[in-house]
């Protein structure tokens, strides 16, 4: 059974930092795109960054560039989230999902999420 | 950026009834790129239609996805109770993807 689990949400004020982690299971990590989506209060889905299976191309959401690193583990089947100079719209539930592969794009499973509020 | 408009924001409907969901996209969708998923409170996003009308496993015969070009409808007939929760439609055709803002489908 694919299972992603997110954790290392919290409070952060604004121009901090925080790192989000997502341990996978059920399946071969290594083989499968990733991505990260998040969820404002009120706001629906946005797609925030994605990383090959490899781990050597990286893709961003202009809202986050040059802020946030996406990652990953192979060897310890986790996905990573660097969140610097975090802004109080980055509040929101953060989600992993796994890319399908059918197609690029088709996010196939999710975890449940983390919550990040930004907040002084 | 490809914006996706959902309609309606409500849809109030008793069980057994049918949900006729709808999303228009700003520009042509291409290859048929498209996406539902249904997302319930404290619970992960769920994969039900990609392709615009392809249903993934394990999802039921009542959720039928339609459209082509901008304009794309989710149906579900025959309502069940584990059906009401939020839709989201999704692209994947252009960069970056994008997702609508969500159709809640509450009980009547």
């Amino acid at each position: 059974e694919v299972q992603l689990l997110e954790s290392g949400g919290g409070l952060v004020q604004p121009g901090g930092s925080l790192r989000l982690s997502c341990a996978a299971s059920g399946f071969t990590f290594s083989s499968y795109v990733l991505c990260w989506v998040r969820q404002a209060p009120g706001q629906g889905l946005k797609w925030v960054s994605a990383i090959s299976g490899s781990g050597d191309s990286t893709y961003y959401a202009d809202s986050v560039k040059g802020r946030f690193t996406i990652s990953r583990d192979n060897s310890k089947n986790t996905l990573y989230l660097q969140m610097n100079n975090v802004r109080a719209e980055d509040t929101a539930v953060y989600y992993c999902a796994r890319n399908s592969a059918v197609a690029g794009g088709i996010l196939d499973y999710w975890g449940q999420g983390t919550l990040v509020p930004v907040s002084s | 950026e490809i914006v996706l408009t959902q309609s309606p924001g409500t849809l109030s409907l008793s069980p057994g009834e049918r949900a006729t969901l709808s999303c228009r996209a700003s520009q042509s969708v291409s290859s048929n790129y498209f996406a539902w998923y249904q997302h319930k409170p404290g619970q992960a996003p769920r994969l039900l239609i990609y392709g615009a009308s392809s249903r993934t496993t394990g999802i039921p015969d009542r959720f039928s996805g339609s459209g082509s070009g901008t304009d794309f409808t989710l149906t579900i007939n025959r309502l069940e109770p584990e059906d009401f929760a939020v839709y989201y439609c999704q692209q994947y055709g252009g960069s970056p993807w994008t997702f609508g803002q969500g159709t809640k489908v509450e009980i009547k």
